[in-house]
């Protein structure tokens, strides 16, 4: 199984601070990192899917970057906003489509 | 409408007790898959299904059936329910795309179970 970590498990920011958090996988037999975003009592969706060394993909605010040889990937949200509070989480396939995924960093926006 | 649905939403139920949760999707997506999320931990994948023929297990498939009745519908079972299942249960699914590996996967709802 491989071992899909995020860093910080939560993080509190105040509105409008521009704040990271990283992603790390094996960089061994790397297919695809996966970013979802999970609001409390909502379902998580899809937010990227990267595949290449050096790809940046962008979603308004956040946007995500990914270096496939050292295995790892960060996730920017730039001026915060309490809508954007939500658990990140990444994933890589292991087989197939079979996700693993890390255990998520836990964000919360302060007003 | 959402495109995956789960039941129930929340269930309490008692050691031994024999439990279903049921998903339906409206997307037609061929491949289903049944997560359990405990806290600290990420989505740990229990079984998963390609098509209505093919069942696969996952990471932690002890204590645990499935059934694929349908292109739409995938069924989780707790035969025995201990409390060590109490968790949040994601159906999800996704479509057979260019690529296995970047293909999205899309979550219900989640279903909450408490055993005591």
């Amino acid at each position: 199984i491989l071992n899909v970590e995020q860093s910080p498990q939560s993080l509190h920011v105040q509105e409008g601070d521009s704040t990271n958090f990283t992603c790390s996988f094996p960089s061994s037999n790397f297919y695809a990192l996966h970013w979802y975003r999970w609001e409390t009592a909502k379902s998580p969706e899809a937010l990227f899917v990267m595949t290449l060394n050096g790809d940046e993909k962008k979603k308004g605010r956040i946007s995500a970057t990914l270096n496939t040889k050292e295995g790892y990937s960060y996730l920017y949200i730039k001026g915060s906003q309490p809508e954007d509070s939500a658990t990140y989480l990444c994933a890589t396939p292991t087989s197939g489509s079979r996700l693993t995924f890390g255990e998520g960093t836990q964000l919360t926006v302060n007003p | 409408d959402a495109d995956v649905t789960q039941t129930p939403r929340n269930r309490i139920t008692k050691t031994g007790k024999r439990i279903m949760l049921e998903c339906s999707q409206t997307k037609g997506h061929d491949r289903m898959y049944w997560y359990r999320q405990d806290p600290g931990l990420g989505l740990r994948l229990i079984y998963y299904s390609f098509d209505v023929k093919d069942i696969n297990k996952g990471e932690i498939s002890d204590g645990y059936s499935v059934s694929r009745q349908a292109q739409a519908k995938f069924s989780l079972s707790l035969e025995s329910a201990i409390p060590n299942q109490t968790a949040l249960y994601f159906c999800a699914t996704s479509d057979l795309g260019h690529s296995t590996s970047t293909d999205t996967q899309y979550f219900g709802p989640g279903t909450r179970l408490t055993v005591l």
